[in-house]
This record gives structure tokens, C-alpha cells and sequence, in this order.
């Protein structure tokens, strides 16, 4: 199936620092793009979604950039709190078609 | 808002065994449903796609007569690990689109499947 079986970095950050989560995604057809928050043993939780004809979109505490130049997604949390905690992946849709395949992933851990 | 309900949570099954994953849209009709696997550690994999009353639509490398998928309603669609084996063994998550939304994808919560 679709998607990378990668083993998944991790990203630590002091409680109430910024977080920047980056994602690389691999189709330029590409034109939708989601985040989403994984919890351990739970579905994804649907973060803050941008389409291709936008470079920034902002919503409660984070921020998604898209830079279809280099292929590059990347989620800002503001003011990290320890329930931000999580496996944060971000997904994109294929213009035309509607699989959403998902990018490796980043583990957040958040330090208090 | 949108609620997909996926059960069961967790299964543990003997080698040899079918198991019979399902997901349904608890307040919206969901056209097309999407079926993933997680191992641990890693990301989410797309398995197939499948839209009410049709065939599924399999990923390359997923063995569609191991994996059975029914979707014959716009509320319910199934996933059969049929003769399961240890290696099966893993998070497996369902999404559906909702009808009439454009880029519009609810989750399940996961079944984790362990075949011992």
C-alpha cells in the first residue's frame, strides 16, 4: 500500500516553547494537505487542513505552511503544552482523486 | 460533527481465524470508506478504498482475498482478515468521506488485532 514505513523521528520541546513539525510530501499533483494528532491507540485527530492554492493558514495555536516549490508541509504549535504531546502526521490528497496517504510522522514529546 | 464508530477496539484471535473489523458512520452517509494499517512505530498505511455498492479498490501489494472489504451500505462498511497469521497482527483504521463534502475525512478509533 501507499504511505512510508518509516521509523518515526522525535521532536522534544520544553512546555511553552514553539513546536515546528516538518513533513516532506512526494506528489506535485498533490492539492490538498491535512495534520493530524495520533495518540497512542486512538484514530487521528484532524488538526488544520490547507489547499494548494494557499502558502499559510492559521487556526488556534497552530499554524500550517505549504511551500510547493520544495514539496514542504510544516505544522507550528504555539506555546507547546504537555497534551500536545503525540504523533503528528501530515496527509495529502492527489487533485483529482481522493486517497489521502499519510507521511512518515513525527513523535512531539513535550518536556515539562 | 462527524462521528465514525469502529469496533471492535482491540481483538486477539487464533492463526487460522477470520476477523471481522467494522466501521460505520454513526451521523452522515459516507460514500467512500478508506481502510489502513499501523504497525507500531510507524505510519499509517492505505490498504483499499471502497465506495458503497462497488468493489473495493485494493493498494498495490494488498492481498485483496486476504483482506475482504463490503461496503453495502452508506453507513457500515466491514474488514475481514480472513486466516489470519501473527503477521497480521496490527492497528488497523478506518476514515470515510462524507457524502456531498469535499475533502472531508472522519476517523475511526482503531481495532488493534493481535493473531496469536
Amino acid at each position: 500500500g501507499e504511505s512510508v514505513g518509516l521509523h518515526l523521528p522525535t521532536l522534544s520541546v520544553q512546555e511553552g516553547d514553539n513546536s515546528i513539525i516538518n513533513c516532506a510530501y512526494s506528489n506535485s499533483a498533490s492539492d490538498y494537505f491535512i495534520w493530524y494528532k495520533q495518540e497512542s491507540g486512538k484514530g487521528p485527530q484532524f488538526i488544520i487542513d490547507i489547499r494548494s492554492n494557499m502558502d499559510k493558514r492559521q487556526g488556534q495555536r497552530v499554524t500550517v505552511l505549504l511551500n510547493k516549490t520544495v514539496k514542504h508541509l510544516s505544522l507550528q504549535i504555539a506555546a507547546t503544552q504537555p497534551g500536545d504531546s503525540a504523533v503528528y502526521f501530515c496527509a495529502e490528497k492527489k487533485s483529482g482523486g481522493n486517497k489521502l496517504v499519510f507521511g512518515a510522522g513525527t513523535i512531539l514529546r513535550v518536556k515539562s | 460533527g462527524a462521528v465514525v464508530s469502529q469496533h471492535p477496539s482491540w481483538v486477539i484471535c487464533k492463526s487460522g481465524t477470520s476477523v471481522k473489523i467494522e466501521c460505520r458512520s454513526l451521523d452522515f452517509q459516507a460514500t467512500t470508506m478508506f481502510w489502513y494499517r499501523q504497525f507500531p512505530k510507524q505510519s499509517l498505511m492505505l490498504m483499499a478504498t471502497s465506495n458503497e455498492g462497488s468493489k473495493a479498490t485494493y493498494e498495490q501489494g494488498v492481498e485483496k482475498d486476504k483482506f475482504l472489504i463490503n461496503h453495502a451500505s452508506l453507513t457500515l462498511s466491514t474488514l475481514t482478515v480472513t486466516s489470519a497469521h501473527p503477521e497480521d497482527s496490527s492497528f488497523y483504521i478506518c476514515s470515510a468521506s462524507r457524502q456531498g463534502r469535499n475533502y472531508g475525512y472522519t476517523f475511526g478509533s482503531g481495532t488493534r488485532l493481535t493473531v496469536v
